[in-house]
């Protein structure tokens, strides 16, 4: 069963470094998601990405994020300078079309900010 | 403004009875509701959906029900067991887009 991947499964980094935090979708999905989840809370949209460009985005996602889809079939999340609050899980998650609204999930990224 | 909302953090059931997990939105343009369970240091895993046109949707030992009068879905599983013990979210969306998740229920089925 096709399924969403994401690398690495546990990222720790200083505060101010640059993390990439990459996921590849299932292979014939459009949209893609990303969330995430701090320690002990709900889990949280970030932003969605369509036809190569955000579709939507939430307050969290502030000019220190940002995403691409640089081939085929990766969707990475970049996060510039990183601070402590970013400490969290990290989903990405994709959808087949509009009119196929589930969203299926991969394993998540662990980051811890030191 | 907490959109969608799981009113109950945790639920305890005996195997072999039925689990019942409610979930309360908000938003009128939620048009589509999602059930995942989640075990930790896991991703979110689908487990049954159901449109604004429907009120029940069926699936195995799992049936969403949903009353939009009221705003309020819920989640029967039935029988219950053991493996079911873990973290179920609520999700809603207004069709493809994002999804707004509640806090979550943590179900543990007790053998």
């Amino acid at each position: 069963e096709p399924e969403v991947t994401q690398t690495p499964s546990h990222q720790v980094t200083q505060m101010g470094q640059e993390v990439i935090l990459r996921c590849v979708p299932i292979s014939n999905h459009l949209y893609f998601y990303w969330y995430r989840q701090i320690l002990g809370q709900k889990v949280e949209f970030l932003v969605s990405f369509y036809n190569n460009e955000i579709s939507e985005k939430s307050e969290i996602f502030d000019d220190q994020f940002s995403v691409e889809r640089p081939d085929g079939s990766n969707f990475t999340l970049k996060i510039r300078s990183t601070k402590l609050e970013d400490s969290a899980m990290y989903f990405c998650a994709s959808s087949g079309s509009r009119g196929q609204e589930t969203q299926y999930f991969g394993p998540g990224t662990r980051l811890l900010v030191l | 403004d907490q959109q969608v909302k799981q009113n109950s953090p945790s639920l305890s059931v005996q195997e072999g009875r039925i689990s019942i997990l409610n979930c309360d939105y908000t938003n009128s343009m939620f048009d589509y509701f999602l059930w995942y369970k989640k075990y930790p240091a896991e991703g979110p895993t689908f487990l049954i959906s159901i449109s604004s046109i429907k009120d029940k949707n069926e699936d195995g030992r799992f049936t969403v029900f949903l009353n939009k009068s009221a705003k309020h879905l819920s989640l029967h599983i039935v029988p219950s067991q053991p493996g079911d013990s873990a973290v179920y979210f609520c999700a809603a969306s207004p069709g493809a887009g994002k999804s707004t998740f509640g806090d979550g229920t943590t179900l543990t089925v007790k053998p």
